[in-house]
């Protein structure tokens, strides 16, 4: 139990292009889900908290406008980095909280999504 | 702001050899978690410690939470090729979101 799962696992795009990420929960409920990026050989940067039916929470430095992100149910969320640059190249990574663990400690975690902008 | 510190950032070591990976912060946490995770894939739970002092097993790995819940250690007996990896330690504050330490590199050689 307890799989998260993120798509697509791999993209590749055109500088200015818009890419959209989905992560879901497949066998729970998640109240909230968080989007982190990491970069080679480092840790998890935490993007943003989003819970179901209410505007994201983002990071300090983190830009709302380039990374849109809707947490239309409690199952999924999507993550789309609008007019995407080289520098937004990353390995971005989903996780959710389950609605029954009554906190944001436990998350389960996606495979990642691998971004190249060109 | 809480910092996790973790160290060493870089470990590469002989098959058969121990190892400590730390996990330090002047803040107390609820809980503290421990990740594994391979290039290309998200982090994989190893294992979650929350009462101060608590140890926990997991075959050739031992966590230890400490007693202040301040900090935790993740050693690792007789390491194994298939133990490479990124080990990353996680805190939370009583309910609210994870706090990440920097990461281990570990690199175990045939």
């Amino acid at each position: 139990g307890a799989v998260v799962s993120q798509h697509p696992s791999r993209v590749i795009c055109k500088s200015g292009t818009s890419v959209k990420i989905e992560c879901r929960s497949l066998d729970f409920q998640a109240t909230t889900m968080f989007w982190y990026r990491q970069f080679p050989k480092q840790s998890l940067m935490l993007m943003a908290t989003s819970n179901e039916g209410s505007k994201a929470t983002y990071e300090q430095g983190v830009e709302k406008d380039k990374f849109l992100i809707n947490h239309a149910s409690l199952t999924l969320s999507t993550l789309t980095v609008t007019s995407a640059h080289p520098e937004d190249s990353s390995f971005y990574i989903c996780s959710a909280s389950p609605v029954l663990s009554g906190n944001q400690e436990t998350q389960y975690f996606g495979p990642g999504t691998r971004l190249l902008v060109l | 702001t809480q910092l996790l510190e973790q160290s060493p950032q870089f470990l590469s070591i002989q098959e058969g050899e121990n190892l400590t990976v730390y996990c330090n912060s002047s803040s107390v946490f609820s809980s503290l978690q421990w990740y594994r995770q391979e290039p290309g894939e998200g982090p994989v739970l190893l294992v979650t410690v929350v009462t101060g002092g608590e140890v926990k097993k997991l075959k050739r790995l031992t966590f230890q939470f400490g007693d202040a819940r301040k900090d935790s250690s993740l050693h690792i007996t007789a390491a194994q090729p298939g133990d490479t990896g990124l080990y990353l330690c996680a805190g939370a504050e009583y309910g609210n979101k994870l706090v990440f330490g920097a990461g281990t590199i570990l690199r175990v050689k045939s």
